[in-house]
């Protein structure tokens, strides 16, 4: 299985609501990301966790929470969005880096929650 | 800083000919290089990656990418374009300092007519 699957493919909420982005994988990666992308740009970083830890925290708005409950799972937790928030999120998953080392690796994106914020 | 430039927001290419897809790096050390398509609402595919060996490198979809540390370029190729091939082209580049930091160039539009 070489999957990463995405749950919602769309979601629209309103700026007061709740809402949770679902991301699973079975390729045994331990390494996840959450990317943000706006039409016709290139994914933006915003978290990346190694070993079920958060380890990279591209410095994203509170209002984005994410969660790794486990090795295959990756939530983002959505509340209190802004319309600017509106976008395509991406989750990937990758081997991850021995201790010291890097992953050289290439990322398995899912194909996306499109999110609208109204 | 370090960058990742695709200096092309479109190419277009009649189907049959060859492909070329530029992409120059500016990333310190030596670079790990990817490539990646997306096709229209959807999620991002890996074509290719150069880690270290062969300059040629050879991916899915019948294309490949040339590695020049000369020229700081990783340019992506395939010899007889599809119309199926028309796609969002992303270049990467990852330093062996930066883990888990892909830096992604802009993107380049691939029109591929019949």
């Amino acid at each position: 299985d070489t999957e990463v699957t995405q749950t919602p493919k769309h979601l629209v909420m309103g700026m007061t609501n709740k809402k949770s982005l679902k991301c699973e994988q079975h390729m045994g990666h331990r390494a996840m990301y959450w990317y943000k992308q706006k039409a016709k740009k290139p994914p933006e970083l915003m978290f990346v966790y190694s070993y079920e830890k958060l380890s990279i925290n591209e410095s994203v708005p509170s209002r984005f929470s994410p969660e790794c409950p486990n090795s295959s799972l990756l939530n983002l937790h959505l509340h209190a969005l802004q319309p600017e928030d509106s976008a395509l999120y991406l989750c990937a998953s990758s081997l991850a880096g021995t201790s010291g080392g890097v992953n050289t690796g290439e990322l398995f994106f899912g194909e996306g929650s499109r999110l609208t914020v109204l | 800083a370090q960058s990742v430039a695709q200096p092309e927001d479109q190419v277009n290419v009649a189907e049959g000919n060859p492909l070329t897809v530029k992409c120059t790096y500016s990333v310190s050390g030596n670079p790990y290089l990817f490539w990646y398509v997306q096709y229209p609402n959807r999620g991002l595919q890996f074509l290719l990656k150069y880690i270290t060996g062969d300059n040629l490198v050879k991916g899915s979809y019948g294309f490949e990418a040339e590695f020049n540390k000369s020229q700081t370029s990783f340019h992506l190729k395939k010899p007889s374009a599809l119309v199926s091939d028309s796609a969002l082209y992303f270049c990467a580049a990852l330093s062996p300092r930066g883990w888990g930091k892909l830096q992604f160039g802009a993107g380049t539009q691939v029109v591929v007519t019949p």
